[in-house]
């Protein structure tokens, strides 16, 4: 069974510059979430998604953050303007659903973002 | 945003010794999960518990789900090289978190050479 896929792999911006993470799930996965990694911390849930559908973006800063999962399976996640605080690793999940006691989520390789 | 709060922070260790790291949550918990990341890797599910008191073995690894369902403990005996990594703890709540996974701050496991 193939995993979750994320690119690119690194990527090194600017501060102010805009850039995409992109992230395919594991087939027949009804969640899909994206994390921020801090260097040091354990993963912060910037958004959450239930097929093609926002369950949960409490922690995600709007301003300059958002994330489309317009067919239920792909999903992208944009940040623009980048700021330098926004360098960390952005981490994929996916599970079958978020429901059940039986559902685990299981992780892409991730993205680490550098702003300078 | 919500954290679990985990400990030891790091761990230095001999090769062959025993570890034992938890996690503990001042909320109820209905599912812990235990994970490993690598560097340059996402997190790796190592085992998941689902029923308060429930202890569940993974090969060396040991955890257990605490009857208060406020907490969990992981175990790995006879430690080993490979088992060096960032050691997260992550809880699940119910339909009033949105079922989100709350997680700790991890665990760094260090094998003293």
């Amino acid at each position: 069974e193939a995993g979750v896929a994320q690119s690119p792999r690194y990527k090194i911006i600017e501060k102010r510059q805009s850039v995409a993470f992109w992230c395919n799930p594991i087939s027949g996965h009804a969640t899909l979430y994206w994390y921020q990694q801090i260097l040091g911390q354990g993963p912060k849930l910037l958004i959450q998604f239930q097929n093609n559908g926002v369950v949960d973006d409490s922690q995600l800063p709007k301003d300059r953050f958002s994330a489309e999962r317009l067919k239920g399976v792909d999903s992208t996640l944009k940040i623009q303007p980048a700021k330098l605080e926004d360098s960390a690793v952005y981490l994929c999940a996916s599970s079958l659903d978020r429901v059940f006691a039986n559902t685990e989520a299981f992780f892409g390789q991730g993205t680490r973002l550098t702003v300078v | 945003g919500q954290q679990l709060n985990q400990s030891p922070q790091s761990m230095f260790i001999q090769e062959g010794e025993d570890v034992s790291m938890n996690c503990t949550s001042s909320s109820i918990f209905n599912t812990w999960l235990w994970y490993k990341q690598d560097p340059g890797e996402g997190p790796v599910l190592l085992i998941a518990l689902y029923k308060a008191g429930e202890l569940t073995s993974n090969g060396r690894l040991t955890a257990q789900f605490g009857i208060t369902r406020k907490d969990s403990f992981l175990n790995i005996s006879a430690s080993i090289p490979s088992d060096v990594g960032i050691y997260f703890c992550a809880g699940q709540a119910g339909l009033d978190s949105n079922y989100q996974l709350i997680w700790g701050a991890g665990t760094k496991l260090i094998i003293k050479p």
